[in-house]
C-alpha cells in the first residue's frame, strides 16, 4: 500500500503567482511528515516538517504546509513563486513498520516557474 | 561543518562487474540510510543502519546488493554482477539518532551507469 502520494508529477506557475504542491498520505497513526527540495544537480534539502506540534508549519524560502488529518493531506504552498523555486519537491512520511522506522518518499513534483 | 559525502560522484561500469559506493555521514550521526533514485522516479529506500542495531535491509532489491557500516561511521554499498537496471543515482543520508521526526541530511549522490 502506498504511504504517500504526490498528486501532480509536474506543476507550472508564473513568477509571482501562488504555488500549491499536493501530497496525501496513508497511515494508521499520526505520522511525521516532511517536504524536501532537490534543485538540479544538488542534494536534497529539508524545506519543512510536521511532528505533531502546530498543524501549520513554516519552512525555508517562504514555503509552508498544513497538516489536515481529516483529509490526510500535507500540501505545500507559497504565496508568490520565485524563479529560484524551480526544483523537484518530495513529500515524505515517516512511521514505524515491523519495528523499524520507515521513511516513504513520494514520487516527486517538478515545479517549473515561468518568467 | 562538513556534510554527508559520497564517492565516487560518478561511476561507469560494465554489466557483470561489481561496484562499491562509499558514504561518509556527518560526524556523530548514528543513523545512516541508502536510497536509490532512478530516472523520473522518487527515492526508493534500500537499507537503514541505526547505531549497533541490526540494519533494516528490507529495501534491498536483490541479493546482489549488500551494505556494511564499519565502526558506526563510514558505509559501503556493494552491488555485485551489476545489471543495466541498476543504473541510477544512489543517495546516502544520515541523521542524529534515527527518530521518526528527525531531518535527514543527504549527500550529493553517486551516479551509476551500467553499460
Amino acid at each position: 500500500a502506498q504511504s504517500v502520494t504526490q498528486l501532480d508529477s509536474h506543476v507550472s506557475v508564473s513568477e509571482g503567482t501562488p504555488v500549491l504542491l499536493r501530497c496525501n498520505y496513508s497511515s494508521s497513526y499520526s505520522p511525521s511528515l516532511f517536504w524536501y527540495v532537490q534543485h538540479p544537480n544538488k542534494g536534497l534539502q529539508l524545506l519543512l516538517k510536521y511532528t505533531s506540534a502546530a498543524t501549520l508549519v513554516k519552512g525555508i524560502n517562504g514555503f509552508e504546509a498544513e497538516f489536515k488529518k481529516s483529509e490526510t493531506s500535507f500540501h505545500l504552498t507559497k504565496p508568490s513563486a520565485h524563479m529560484s523555486d524551480a526544483a523537484e519537491y518530495f513529500c515524505v512520511v515517516s512511521l514505524v513498520k515491523y519495528n523499524f522506522n520507515k521513511f516513504y518518499f513520494g514520487s516527486g513534483t517538478k515545479l517549473n516557474v515561468k518568467p | 561543518g562538513a556534510g554527508v559525502s559520497q564517492s565516487p560522484s560518478n561511476k561507469v561500469t560494465e554489466k557483470g562487474k561489481d561496484v562499491e559506493l562509499r558514504c561518509d555521514p556527518i560526524s556523530g550521526h548514528t543513523a545512516l540510510y541508502w536510497y536509490r533514485q532512478s530516472l523520473g522516479q522518487g527515492l526508493e529506500f534500500l537499507i537503514y543502519f541505526q547505531g549497533n542495531s541490526a540494519p533494516d535491509k528490507s529495501g534491498l532489491p536483490s541479493d546482489r546488493f549488500s551494505a556494511e557500516r564499519t565502526g558506526g561511521s563510514v558505509s559501503t554499498l556493494t552491488i555485485q554482477r551489476t545489471q543495466q537496471e541498476d543504473s541510477a543515482v544512489y543517495l546516502c543520508a544520515s541523521s542524529l539518532a534515527g527518530t521518526l521526526q528527525e531531518t535527514q541530511y543527504f549527500g550529493p549522490g553517486t551516479r551509476l551507469l551500467v553499460l
